[in-house]
């Protein structure tokens, strides 16, 4: 597509449910990179996808938090046993090569855990 | 470690008016780039511009301008006669050779609003 696309735009959860949040990078980029942006606050590395290596996991803040990337395209981030602290904006991003290419971001999910 | 610092969260201005946003790094690496986003009401990142270590040149595009200055581990963006468009919030952020692949350490943010 023309663009990094995720769905839902918005979710609304009860605490203690699972979600799913989904990235379909741009065309051909190899690498995705999950963000958290909590409501007034900058961004937060999450999770990293280079190719076919493994992700760079380091900055899930707990173990509720899970990443894949299927076929080297398609990204899904599980959040199992919402807390309302997950409460933010989730963005997705895509890149073209390795060596410091912009990053070009979806316009993100709305997650709120009630 | 690296970090980034923005140290304006909000900043007000009348629309024509020249504005400045600053934008202080940290990094132990020796090569790395910065770049600066724009996310507006709409709330996608934009991305704006990217600076390698190595170019210290300023750089002008249209009424955007930024000034690197290693000296000062500054990089900071000004926008010339702003317009209630610019109205956004603006992220400066570095990637260093230490990063996995692009990752951006990110700044806090400065939220930019431009009334009429």
């Amino acid at each position: 597509g023309a663009g990094v696309s995720q769905s839902p735009s918005n979710k609304v959860t009860e605490k203690g449910k699972d979600v799913e949040l989904r990235c379909d990078p741009i065309s051909g980029h190899t690498a995705l990179y999950w963000y958290r942006q909590s409501l007034g606050q900058g961004l937060e590395f999450l999770i990293y996808f280079q190719g076919n290596s493994a992700p760079d996991k380091s900055g899930l803040p707990s173990d509720r938090f899970s990443a894949e990337r299927t076929g080297g395209s398609v990204s899904t981030l599980t959040i199992q046993r919402t807390q309302q602290e997950d409460s933010a904006v989730y963005l997705c991003a895509s890149s073209a090569f390795w060596g410091n290419s912009p990053l070009h971001f979806g316009n993100g999910t709305r997650l709120t855990v009630t | 470690a690296q970090k980034v610092t923005q140290a304006q969260t909000e900043i007000s201005v009348v629309e024509k008016e020249d504005v400045t946003l600053d934008c202080v790094y940290e990094t132990r690496d020796t090569t790395y780039y910065l770049f600066w986003y724009k996310q507006p009401p709409s709330g996608e990142l934009v991305f704006l511009i990217r600076r390698n270590s190595f170019d210290e040149q300023n750089e002008i595009s249209g009424r955007y301008s930024w000034n690197f200055q290693k000296s000062t581990s500054s990089f900071n963006f000004t926008i010339t006669a702003s317009q209630v468009v610019d109205s956004a919030v603006y992220f400066c952020a570095l990637s260093g050779v230490s990063n996995a692949g692009n990752m951006l350490t990110f700044g806090g943010g400065t939220r930019l609003m431009v009334k009429p």
